[in-house]
Parts: structure tokens; sequence; C-alpha cells
């Protein structure tokens, strides 16, 4: 079964750090581009930031550049995402999801979400 | 960054209506559009990918439609467990950009 999970959500004081986790299983995570979308309490759904198979190409919303650092291990079937610097506005439902495959960029399979809350 | 306007924010509907939701791009891009429903508690679904492919195993009752600027998600005979918000999503370039939501509510 293709499937997303994600962990390492939490409570976090302004100015904080935390680090997300998805473990893919179920398909070849280093043949797809991979993402994470939040959604923030009350609010729609935001994209946030993409990388590429290898890693080599990533691409990130404005509101998290300089803040946020995506990264994977294809041996581990694993995406990361490094959350610094962190401001109330970043408390959301994170997700990961996979991209479809080329040459289509939409997200085709997503995990169940890892909540992370930014209050003192 | 492209930004989607979709409308309306909220419709009320029934069962068996049929119902349009359209999204407006900032500037054209191309086919490069995907429709998603979310229900709460539940993580977000595709529906429609390059603005008018069905994504496998979605009903046949979901249908989208346009290019450039203009799209529409159009659900010809609504269900009970149609009742969701439903979003569009630019992925023409960097950064994705979604609509802001569409929640479609029983009447």
């Amino acid at each position: 079964e293709v499937q997303l999970v994600e962990s390492g959500g939490g409570l976090v004081q302004p100015g904080g750090s935390l680090r997300l986790s998805c473990a893919a299983s179920g398909f070849t995570f280093s043949g797809f581009w991979m993402t994470w979308v939040r959604q923030a309490p009350g609010k729609g759904l935001e994209w946030v930031v993409n990388i590429k198979q290898d890693g080599s190409e990533k691409n990130y919303v404005d509101s998290v550049k300089g803040r946020f650092t995506i990264s994977r291990d294809n041996a581990k079937n694993s995406l990361y995402l490094q959350m610094n610097s962190l401001r109330a506005e970043d408390t959301a439902v994170y997700y990961c999801a996979r991209d479809i495959g080329p040459p289509y960029n939409a997200m085709d399979v997503w995990g169940r979400g890892t909540t992370v809350t930014v209050s003192s | 960054a492209i930004q989607m306007t979709q409308s309306p924010s909220s419709l009320s509907a029934s069962v068996g209506d049929r119902v349009t939701i359209t999204c407006r791009a900032s500037q054209g891009i191309s086919n490069e559009l995907g429709w998603y429903q979310r229900k709460p508690g539940k993580a977000p679904k595709l529906l429609i990918y390059a603005a008018s492919s069905l994504q496998s195993g979605v009903p046949s009752r979901f249908s989208g439609s346009g290019s450039g600027t203009d799209f529409t998600l159009t659900i010809s005979s609504l269900q009970p467990e149609d009742f969701a918000t439903y979003y569009c999503l630019q992925d023409f370039s960097h950064p994705y950009t979604f609509g802001q939501g569409t929640k479609l509510e029983i009447k």
C-alpha cells in the first residue's frame, strides 16, 4: 500500500526549532518529487516547499525562505522539514505529499499530517 | 507569485444538484492546475490534474475544464459524500499557490 506518515510535530516556543519527518512506503520514493503543504487553523491550504527526486532542486514559498529547509534521504525513504526561527503564524497541520510524476506536478498521495503549534 | 482567485467562497446545494466552482489565475498557467477535496480530519484528495484529467479512482461526476487563466470544477450530480471544501492549485510556476477554497454545504 502506498503510504506517507508524518511525525515530529509538537508544541514549540516562538523562535524555536522543530524537525518534521515523513516516512514513505509502498512506492519507489527516489522516483518522485516530494512536497510539504500546511493548513493553519481556520485557514486554507498553503503550498510550502518541494524537492526534486535527487534533492538537487528545492523551491520554497517566500514566507519560509531562510527559515525552513527541506531534505530527503532516499536510502531511508524519508522526507524531512527542518523548521527554525518558528513564528506563531507557522502553527498548522503539515502534510507531506507525493507528486504524481512527470509531466504533471499535482500531488496524488498525502499523509494524514502532523500538527505544529508555535506558542509561548 | 501567481495568485489564484476561487469563487464562490461558499456554496449551499442539494443532493443531485449540478455545481460549478471557478478558479482564476493572475497570469496564464497553461493547463497546469489541479483540484483537491478536503474533508475535516482527512488528508486532501486529488480529484483533477492538468485541468481536466480525472485522477484514478475519482467518480466520473467530477470534471474539470479550462486553460490559460480560467478554470472550472463541475460536479454533475452532488452526492452526500461530496460536501467538503474544494481547492484549486496552480502547479505552473514556483511557488505553487492554492485558491482560498470553496466550502460546499448541504442546503
